[in-house]
């Protein structure tokens, strides 16, 4: 069975400051792996997603993740935090490409300090 | 092209009444998936429906709760004799099938206070 740990349920960065979520899964055959974000009070937009090309994946608002099968992580980065970026993140498995029973961490509270 | 629509977005319910929640997909997406969110957790995968068919229900809670996703009309999840322990936040996602580069996009949630 599928698990993501998320590390740090709580993450607090200055603006202009590098951002790093970290994302550790587990999975018997190689996964497909996802970053949400959930803004207060909204549902979950898709930040970028792995699906087995290249390693390193650029999705929107300028963050990225690498995905490194040797330590079965997919952190998520930005260079430089900006106020609008506060906000909660979920890293999500799942075995195929689709939504199907996608299993998310516990999610990871993102602030950013002026 | 509307994004998937929830509604309620926020439904109060005394302990012991029914809770309905709706879901319309994107147009053009025949796949619907439920998840809860409990308070200070991540999503949990309660139920997969296509059309008129109950694909995965493994994440349901065995008593209380059903859902449908007829032909026409909206999915509904549907919470009968609700708890306190009911109270969460509901999303639908949908999407246009299950092959190929296909990904999940989610509503905004129908919030659940059970008082």
């Amino acid at each position: 069975a599928q698990s993501v740990t998320q590390l740090g349920s709580h993450v607090s960065v200055s603006e202009g400051a590098l951002v790093l979520l970290r994302c550790n899964y587990s999975s018997s055959v190689p996964p497909y792996l996802f970053w949400y974000v959930q803004y207060p009070n909204q549902g979950l937009q898709l930040l970028l997603k792995y699906t087995s090309a290249a390693t390193l994946v650029k999705g929107i608002n300028g963050f990225e993740a690498e995905f490194k099968k040797s330590e079965t992580s997919f952190h998520l980065t930005k260079p430089s935090a900006h106020m609008s970026d506060a906000a909660e993140y979920f890293c999500a498995v799942s075995l195929i490409q689709g939504a199907q029973k996608l299993v998310f961490g516990q999610g990871t509270r993102l602030t950013i300090n002026p | 092209n509307a994004g998937v629509m929830q509604n309620p977005r926020h439904l109060v319910r005394r302990r012991g009444q029914e809770a309905r929640l709706r879901c319309s997909p994107m147009k053009g997406h025949s796949h619907v998936y439920w998840y809860r969110q409990l308070p200070e957790e991540g999503l949990k995968f309660m139920v997969y429906l296509q059309k008129e068919n109950i694909i995965d229900e493994s994440g349901m809670p065995k008593e209380r709760f059903s859902a449908e996703f007829p032909k026409e009309g909206p999915s509904i999840l549907r919470i009968q004799q609700v708890v306190r322990g009911d109270s969460a936040a509901y999303f639908c996602a949908s999407s246009p099938g299950t092959q190929g580069k296909t990904e999940a996009f989610f509503g905004q949630g129908t919030r659940l206070t059970v008082v």
